[in-house]
């Protein structure tokens, strides 16, 4: 069964960085793209960037641009986002997700980043 | 750049059905995806290409599609269908994604 294991919660104070990981189980990591959501409080659904594990070509949105780097170790079938420069608008849930058959089909549990003084 | 609009919420009596839209010019060009998302938990695919629905999606939930407007259509609403829906889409060259901005589900 294809499976998405988010490293733990984390808080941080403003202007440091987060780096969440992202294990992938039950499935072939390097042959789907895979890629970050987050949510915060009060907000919808944010798409933050994707990678492909196979040659480790990223997209982002314009959003992040210069803040986040996506990355993948695929001797361990892990995906990492990093993100710096934090402000207490980056406090949310960050979803790592599978495109492996249609769409976002497999989910992370989550990773609960809160940024605070 | 181009957006999805959603309504903020929808409000059905169990047993009724709820239509949701997403409307947004990309939907000419791509498909939408309709995730669920129920408070703690991560979001779940629903639909994808528009109609399509993944194995173990319970037969209640469609999706259609109509120009620059795509509907997911929730029959016979149940109380465990009281979630936030999330359309998604990607620009035309496939570089990024694009979600609206959610529509909470409130089942009476």
């Amino acid at each position: 069964q294809e499976q998405l294991a988010q490293s733990g919660a984390e808080v941080k104070k403003p202007g440091a960085s987060v780096k969440v990981s992202c294990k992938a189980s039950g499935y072939t990591f390097t042959n789907y793209y895979m890629h970050w959501v987050r949510r915060a409080p009060g907000q919808g659904l944010e798409w933050i960037g994707r990678i492909n594990p196979n040659n480790g070509e990223t997209d982002y949105a314009q959003k992040f641009l210069g803040r986040v780097t996506v990355t993948t170790d695929t001797s361990i079938d892990t995906g990492y986002m990093e993100l710096i420069r934090l402000t207490s608008d980056d406090s949310a849930v960050y979803y790592c997700a599978g495109a492996l058959y249609n769409g976002l089909d497999v989910w992370g549990q989550g990773t609960t980043v809160i940024v605070s003084s | 750049s181009y957006e999805l609009t959603q309504p903020p919420s929808v409000s059905v009596s169990p047993g009724q059905t709820a239509s949701i839209d997403c409307s947004g010019d990309v939907l000419t060009k791509q498909y939408a995806y309709w995730y669920q998302q129920r408070p703690g938990q991560a979001p779940m695919l629903l639909i994808y290409k528009d109609t399509e629905r993944p194995s173990g999606i319970p037969e209640r939930f469609s999706g259609s599609s109509s120009g620059t407007t795509v509907t997911l259509t929730i029959s016979g609403v149940l109380a465990e269908d009281e979630a936030d829906y999330y359309c998604q889409s990607a620009d035309p060259a496939m570089t990024y994604r694009i979600f609206g901005g959610g529509t909470k589900l409130t089942v009476l």
